[in-house]
């Protein structure tokens, strides 16, 4: 059974720093390619960076570019998100999502979140 | 970066009823490259369908997905009480990813 656990959520003041971690099981998780996808209160679904099962392409959603990181660690079966420099409009529900295939960026399975709040 | 439009923006409709939602992008999505997800209140979102036509696993079959280049279409051919929730389309086939705005299905 595939399992995505997410971490690492809180609140954090703006131009604050976290990083989320999202534990992954019940697959072969350096064959697969990660994302990260947010989600503000009331609002819609939103990309925000993905990583190749390898780890050797990574995207960025422009709102996130040169803020964000995304890592992962296959020995570990770990994905992360370094988010830097955050902002009020970075407050939001993370999922982690695992893709479709080494380079498949649709999301077959979806963690339940963690939650970043931005404020003073 | 492709920009979805998805309509209607609710779609109020009884149980049993045929559901037609609709996406379409700003330009042609590269080999179809197009999914569909259903997400509940509360709940992370589920995918649906993939590469424009093909169920996920575990999908019911009245969940079908139709559609190319720039129009895609997402049909549920008879509406159970579980499937009122909101559609999400997305497409994975040029980067920036990127997701429609959503169609609420609702119960009339």
């Amino acid at each position: 059974e595939v399992q995505l656990l997410e971490s690492g959520g809180g609140l954090v003041q703006p131009g604050g720093s976290l990083r989320l971690s999202c534990a992954a099981s019940g697959f072969t998780f350096s064959s697969y390619a990660m994302s990260w996808v947010r989600q503000a209160p009331g609002r819609g679904l939103e990309w925000v960076s993905s990583i190749s099962g390898s780890g050797g392409s990574i995207y960025y959603a422009g709102s996130v570019k040169g803020r964000f990181t995304i890592s992962r660690d296959n020995s570990k079966n770990t994905l992360y998100l370094q988010m830097n420099s955050l902002r009020a409009e970075d407050a939001a529900l993370y999922y982690c999502a695992k893709g479709g295939g080494q380079y498949l960026y649709y999301f077959d399975y979806w963690g339940q979140g963690t939650l970043v709040t931005v404020s003073s | 970066e492709i920009v979805l439009t998805q309509s209607p923006g609710t779609l109020s409709l009884s149980p049993g009823e045929r559901a037609t939602l609709s996406c379409r992008a700003s330009q042609s999505v590269s080999s179809n490259y197009l999914a569909w997800y259903q997400q509940k209140p509360g709940q992370a979102p589920r995918l649906l369908i993939y590469g424009a036509s093909s169920r996920a696993t575990g999908i019911p079959d009245r969940f079908s997905g139709s559609g190319s280049g720039t129009d895609f279409t997402l049909t549920i051919s008879r509406l159970e009480p579980e499937d009122f929730a909101v559609y999400y389309c997305q497409q994975y086939g040029s980067s920036p990813w990127t997701f429609g705005q959503g169609t609420k299905v609702e119960i009339k």
